[in-house]
């Protein structure tokens, strides 16, 4: 079935420093990817998305990339803040008209100042 | 209009008892998604709809679980006869039509089954 995998369930990183968060996924037919941060009782938000017609896409201190041969992508995060920590979510849709997406387990990210 | 919305924010009820959740989209949003939330899980979905029409439903929606778009607006998810095992946050998301945009989704609707 579909099925997307995130790495790490938790990382910790000093202030300033980089993070990564890898998810793999399951099924070729999907095109859309985007990313959630979740701040402890808050909603999900979208920080960013990337379509499959493109490699890498960047915003500001946010970038994500897309290997669609390897089905991976990446959510890359330079200069950390405190404000950075929360759950982030990667998702993997679009291959239906539906445009459900498959959630990967999160990643609990820490940013200690 | 502020987004999502979605009431209650927090539901405790007992095992066995019927509970509805409301979500009202944002207004100009076609599409409609109602995805579950379990500690330290990703959002799961659970069902779609396109205007009043629904058009998908996961496997994970048993017979006890019913949603409703009547007017193409706002949406209502009722479940029956509570179990233990629905305890979870229940989330509402709205997009455009067009694919591949971007969910917006509520704060949740927080379902503690004692």
């Amino acid at each position: 079935g579909e099925n997307v995998e995130q790495h790490p369930s938790t990382l910790s990183v000093q202030e300033g420093d980089s993070a990564v968060i890898k998810c793999t996924y399951s099924d070729s037919a999907s095109n859309y990817f985007p990313w959630y941060k979740q701040e402890l009782g808050k909603r999900p938000q979208l920080i960013i998305d990337i379509r499959s017609n493109v490699g890498e896409k960047k915003d500001q201190r946010i970038a994500v990339t897309l290997n669609k041969t390897a089905k991976h992508f990446s959510l890359h995060i330079t200069e950390t803040q405190p404000e950075d920590s929360a759950v982030y979510f990667c998702a993997a849709g679009g291959k239906s008209a539906t445009n459900k997406l498959i959630f990967g387990t999160g990643t609990l990210l820490a940013v200690q100042p | 209009d502020t987004g999502v919305s979605q009431d209650p924010r927090h539901k405790i009820t007992k095992r066995g008892q019927n509970v509805t959740f409301r979500c009202d989209p944002i207004s100009e949003h076609n599409r409609l998604y109602w995805y579950r939330q379990t500690l330290g899980q990703g959002p799961e979905f659970l069902t779609y709809f396109q205007n009043e029409a629904q058009l998908e439903k996961s496997r994970l929606l048993s017979d006890r679980f019913s949603a409703e778009r009547p007017k193409g607006s706002f949406s209502t998810l009722e479940i029956q006869r509570t179990e233990q095992g629905d305890s979870a946050m229940y989330l509402c998301a709205s997009s455009v039509t067009a694919l591949n945009t971007e969910a917006f989704f509520g704060q949740g609707t927080r379902l503690t089954v004692v």
